[in-house]
């Protein structure tokens, strides 16, 4: 079955060692998106690309960066952890201009920071 | 600044019961679609309505767009344990989603 799959599930850093966490999609679609998901919030949209075009949102930590190498992978690298960094990493994959159909997401990835 | 209110955040009801959880907005979007994140995975999408004053079913499940298209609805119909999880509103805009903080709903047998 078509996908977005992210890896690790879970990950533990320790405060201020960078991590990079990772996402691979089957679907082919041009736009891929990762959120940050606090507990008992809503996602926060960090950043997309819309095919090799990156898009980041105003109030986005420097910390936090990304890389779009081809079509199917999107990495997130958090260069200094720290321990308000903690939360669920979702990402996200649609067609653009199709938005209304919606977007699949992968598991997520759960940070820890220790 | 959360752009899409959801009401309640949490509601906890006995299996066979009926429930509606609200996402309320000042600004008008394009589409509004409903998640179910089920605790430790991405959210899953149930529907997407663009039409104002659409009605969607989906089998036990029943959306609602209001006519502005600033509000939404899910009415949950003799609800089971399985429907147990977190359900999130999104509305499009500007080619983006964004997400209301979700309603927690606990079905117990």
């Amino acid at each position: 079955d078509a996908m977005v799959i992210q890896n690790p599930r879970y990950q533990v850093t320790q405060f201020g060692k960078p991590v990079t966490l990772s996402c691979s999609q089957t679907l082919n679609h041009n736009v891929m998106y990762w959120y940050q998901q606090k507990s008992s919030q809503a996602p926060k949209l960090l950043f997309h690309y819309y095919d090799k075009d990156f898009n980041n949102e105003a109030d986005t930590p420097d910390n936090f960066q990304s890389r779009r190498p081809n079509t199917s992978f999107c990495f997130l690298d958090i260069r200094s952890p720290g321990l308000g960094d903690a939360a669920m990493y979702l990402c996200a994959t649609s067609v653009r201009g199709s938005e209304s159909v919606g977007y699949t997401f992968g598991s997520g990835t759960r940070l820890t920071v220790v | 600044t959360q752009l899409l209110e959801q009401s309640p955040q949490f509601l906890s009801i006995q299996e066979g019961e009926n429930l509606t959880v609200y996402c309320n907005s000042s600004s008008v979007f394009s589409s509004l679609q409903w998640y179910r994140q089920e605790p430790g995975e991405g959210p899953v999408l149930l529907v997407t309505v663009v039409t104002g004053g659409e009605v969607k079913k989906l089998k036990r499940l029943t959306f609602q767009f209001g006519d502005a298209r600033k509000d939404s609805s899910l009415h949950i119909t003799a609800a089971q344990p399985g429907d147990t999880g977190l359900y999130l509103c999104a509305g499009g805009r500007w080619g983006k989603l964004q997400f209301g903080a979700g309603t927690q709903v606990v079905v117990t047998p």
